[in-house]
């Protein structure tokens, strides 16, 4: 089945130094690939979808590349802010599955001074 | 834009208890979900319905049971609440089945004792 594998639990970076949060999957189709953002007490929002044309996805300085022969679809900004420190989930919608989207376990970003 | 409630915010029930969160949505979307969130775990589906009085169980429906009876709302009922089930639960929707871009409530709290 489909799976969503991501950096594991708190990623801790001193703020103006590049962010890089990493996600792989597995897939039986060609899938969507996504990363959500929730900051703390807020519900979950999306902060990126991938293009079925290659285009790079970006948002609030963030951006990710999907790339089929990796499965990868990795998280990256070029300097943190104090303000990006929130938990962020990869997914993936197989196109197969009617509708149902499948979220690796989360990584924790948190940004200090 | 829309919006999604749920109801009520925080659930302190007694184990064994049978216990029932509310989702309301007003963006008129045909698809809408039911999501747990464990800390370390990811969001994990419990059950989702892609229109009125449809229901599809995802990876972790067992002890749980949802309704859809009208389009704009959808229950989730834990039957018999247990100790480790104390988690928030996230009530999401979609309009395009395809695309997986999900909108979420603010969570429900639950706390069995």
């Amino acid at each position: 089945g489909d799976s969503v594998t991501q950096t594991e639990g708190l990623v801790t970076l001193t703020e103006g130094l590049p962010v890089m949060l990493n996600c792989t999957y597995q897939s039986t189709y060609s899938p969507f690939l996504f990363w959500y953002v929730q900051h703390l007490n807020e519900a979950p929002k999306l902060l990126l979808k991938s293009f079925t044309d290659n285009k790079r996805p970006e948002h609030q300085g963030f951006h990710a590349t999907l790339h089929k022969s990796s499965s990868s679809f990795h998280l990256q900004k070029s300097s943190a802010q104090l303000s990006d420190s929130a938990l962020y989930y990869c997914a993936l919608s197989d196109r197969g599955s009617n509708a149902k989207l499948t979220f690796g376990k989360g990584t924790k970003l948190s940004v200090k001074s | 834009g829309g919006i999604i409630t749920q109801t009520p915010k925080f659930l302190i029930g007694q184990e064994g208890q049978k216990l029932t969160l509310k989702c309301q949505q007003n963006f008129n979307h045909d698809t809408m979900y039911w999501y747990r969130q464990d800390s370390g775990k990811g969001l994990r589906l419990i059950y989702y319905s892609i229109t009125e009085n449809d229901l599809q169980k995802g990876d972790l429906s067992e002890g749980y049971d949802a309704s859809r009876e009208k389009k704009s709302s959808f229950s989730l009922t834990v039957t018999s609440a247990q100790k480790n089930e104390m988690a928030v639960f996230l009530c999401a929707s979609s309009m395009d089945r395809d695309t997986g871009q999900l909108y979420f409530g603010e969570g429900s709290k639950l706390t069995v004792l």
